[in-house]
Parts: C-alpha cells; sequence; structure tokens
C-alpha cells in the first residue's frame, strides 16, 4: 500500500465550527488531492496541489480551504462547517509524471451536526 | 453534463455470472481512462487504458477502450463474493486531474 495517512479518521463536529483535515505522505509524490465521497455522486474533486505551495480549485471547492507547506503534508479547512459537508473524505497522492494513477488514503467520516 | 457516466448504478449477480460494466466518455482532449475497485474503504486501482483496442487483464478481470464509440467496459468473468464492491470509472482530460463516474454498486450473491 502507498503510504497515505488521513488524521482524524472519525469526527463530529457542530454546524459553525472550523473543522481541519490532515493527509500525510511518505511517497515524495508531487500530486496530492482531497475527494469528498457522497451516495449517488461518486468521488469529486475538492481541491488538489501539484507542489508545495501550488493549489488549484476541483469541481466542489466552496466552502473549503486548502494548504501545502511541506511535500508531505495535505490539509483540507472547512472554515466554517455545515451539514451538507457531512461525507467521507479521501486524500490521493500520484507520482511526480503523472496524473492518472492516483492512490487513496482510507479516508475520514466527517459528520456535522 | 457529466463527463463520464457509468452503467448501471447498481448490479445484483449470482456467484459465477459473468458480469459486464460500462462506461461512456466525454471526447474532447480525452488522455485515459481508468478503473477503481472500492470495498468498505479506499478505491484501489484496477487498469489504466490510453489505447483502443487493447484489452488489459488481471485474473478474473479484464477491460478494454473503444475510443471510436467513447466507452469502455470492465468484465468480471466467474464472479465470487469478494467481487461484490463499487466499481469506479475516472478519465483524464489534458492535464486536468481525474474526473469520476458515479460508480457501479456491484453485489454478487451466493
Amino acid at each position: 500500500d502507498a503510504g497515505i495517512t488521513q488524521s482524524p479518521r472519525h469526527k463530529v463536529t457542530e454546524t459553525g465550527t472550523p473543522v481541519t483535515l490532515r493527509c500525510h505522505q511518505t511517497e515524495n509524490h508531487r500530486y496530492m488531492y482531497w475527494y469528498r465521497q457522497d451516495p449517488g455522486h461518486g468521488l469529486r474533486l475538492i481541491h488538489y496541489s501539484y507542489g508545495v505551495k501550488d493549489t488549484d480549485k476541483g469541481e466542489v471547492s466552496d466552502g473549503y480551504s486548502v494548504s501545502r507547506s511541506k511535500t508531505e503534508d495535505f490539509l483540507l479547512t472547512l472554515e466554517s462547517a455545515t451539514s451538507s459537508q457531512t461525507s467521507v473524505y479521501f486524500c490521493a497522492i500520484s507520482p511526480t509524471s503523472s496524473q492518472e494513477t492516483q492512490y487513496f488514503g482510507p479516508g475520514t467520516r466527517l459528520l456535522v451536526l | 453534463e457529466d463527463k463520464v457516466v457509468q452503467s448501471p448504478l447498481s448490479l445484483v449477480v449470482h456467484e459465477g455470472d459473468t458480469v459486464t460494466l460500462n462506461c461512456s466518455y466525454e471526447v474532447t482532449n480525452f488522455r485515459s481512462l481508468l478503473w477503481y475497485k472500492q470495498e468498505k474503504k479506499a478505491p484501489t486501482f484496477l487498469f489504466m487504458l490510453t489505447s483502443s483496442g487493447i484489452e488489459k487483464k488481471s485474473g478474473r478481470l479484464s477491460s478494454i477502450l473503444d475510443k471510436k464509440e467513447l466507452f469502455s467496459i470492465l468484465n468480471i468473468t466467474a464472479t465470487q463474493t469478494g467481487d461484490s464492491a463499487i466499481y469506479l470509472c475516472a478519465g483524464v482530460w489534458g492535464n486536468t486531474p481525474l474526473v469520476f463516474g458515479k460508480g457501479t454498486r456491484l453485489s454478487v450473491i451466493a
């Protein structure tokens, strides 16, 4: 398995509170991604990073921000959590030269009450 | 409009059956198509297809891409209960990240 960890693995929070999810890799891959997965929607890209301090928006970026200060860490922040952000969040990484083959972390299950 | 459309969205079969899962995609700047399997955890990579007509095979699973008709199929022969999962299709266009379809939920019953 690719060396990807996510923390926390489960979180319950209240509407309006900030939440930060962490993705950590030991593969030194350039590209990192945050997805959310909801029933009936498949995996949808939130934000991605193509290097330290280089990030871009995905399909469903509203309400989310990201930061990447080190190659190995990619943080996803919900500035003010809403119930619509209840989801399973997956981090993924891909090697330097290709975005195709992505390896996924174990996921974080977030419940916003 | 969705760039990747999978069908069926769910499927129930009996052990030993052969199944075919479908994935159609949008053509503009298309580069490659990937299949993933997702059990009760993270998706795991199955195949990447870039050339039309060349079958990729791994055990009982195989996949092929048809660039003329803009679709791919994933075949699973002699299905087992361990094949029960969500199968995800994803495409790459230009230099953008993967775009996933909604997935096909396969249930294999004994």
